[in-house]
């Protein structure tokens, strides 16, 4: 099993959708929850960076994370074309230690 | 434009060439990174500088040398590379060890 998993995709939505993106994992010695952005050709960009439970909102935004369950997610409203890029999780442990794992990565597609 | 900058944006190198790749952060972090990115596959850690000292090397060839030569820069030295290891090089930096990293947008290598 991996340490954290996240379905590949691809996730195509009509322009204006509310679009959920996930993320499950295994350890609970995760705290810090990220997620990135990576347009094609590009490195990935950081969107949101959370620490423990909670939600954190950012324009368009909103990150929740449910240790309890050990799962996050990443909601996008008002869903653009320009929002159409691989979406990654990411998490590190308390500890740091400087590894970050990632998950696999959800390719979205959003069509005008 | 991201705050971490890579040179050059790509590189074709023979086998029995050898190169070198540059990165850049004018953030104050104190830790870089190198990844290494395959199509359609996630970041994978490479190496990790910590105030200037080589903190993790991920079981990575020799063929590959990192250097820190001072807090904002870093550099991979390349020497008898293969053809699977041609990918994207993705250059990191963040303020501390729980995440989050800053990344470039990478070196696109290809090793013929």
């Amino acid at each position: 099993q991996k340490e954290v998993e996240q379905d590949p995709g691809p996730l195509s939505v009509p322009e204006g959708a509310i679009v959920s993106l996930n993320c499950t994992y295994s350890n609970s010695a995760f705290q810090y929850f990220m997620w990135y952005r990576q347009y094609s050709r590009k490195g990935p960009e950081l969107l949101m960076y959370t620490y423990s439970s909670g939600n954190k909102e950012d324009g368009r935004f909103t990150a929740q994370v449910d240790k309890s369950s050990k799962y996050i997610s990443l909601f996008i409203r008002d869903s653009q074309p320009s929002d159409s890029a691989t979406y990654l999780c990411a998490m590190t442990g308390n500890t740091g230690g400087f590894k970050t794992i990632f998950g696999a990565g959800t390719r979205l597609f959003v069509k005008a | 434009d991201t705050e971490v900058t890579q040179t050059p944006k790509h590189l074709v190198m023979g086998m029995t060439n050898k190169k070198s790749l540059k990165c850049e952060q004018h953030m104050g972090h104190r830790a870089m990174y190198w990844y290494k990115q395959k199509a359609k596959k996630p970041p994978e850690l490479m190496f990790v500088y910590s105030y200037e000292k080589l903190s993790i090397n991920e079981s990575v060839p020799s063929r590959f040398s990192p250097e820190c030569p001072n807090s904002s820069l870093l550099n991979l030295h390349l020497h008898a590379l293969q053809p699977e290891d041609s990918a994207l090089y993705l250059c990191a930096s963040s303020q501390g060890s729980a995440g989050d990293p800053h990344f470039g947008n990478g070196t696109r290598l290809t090793v013929t």
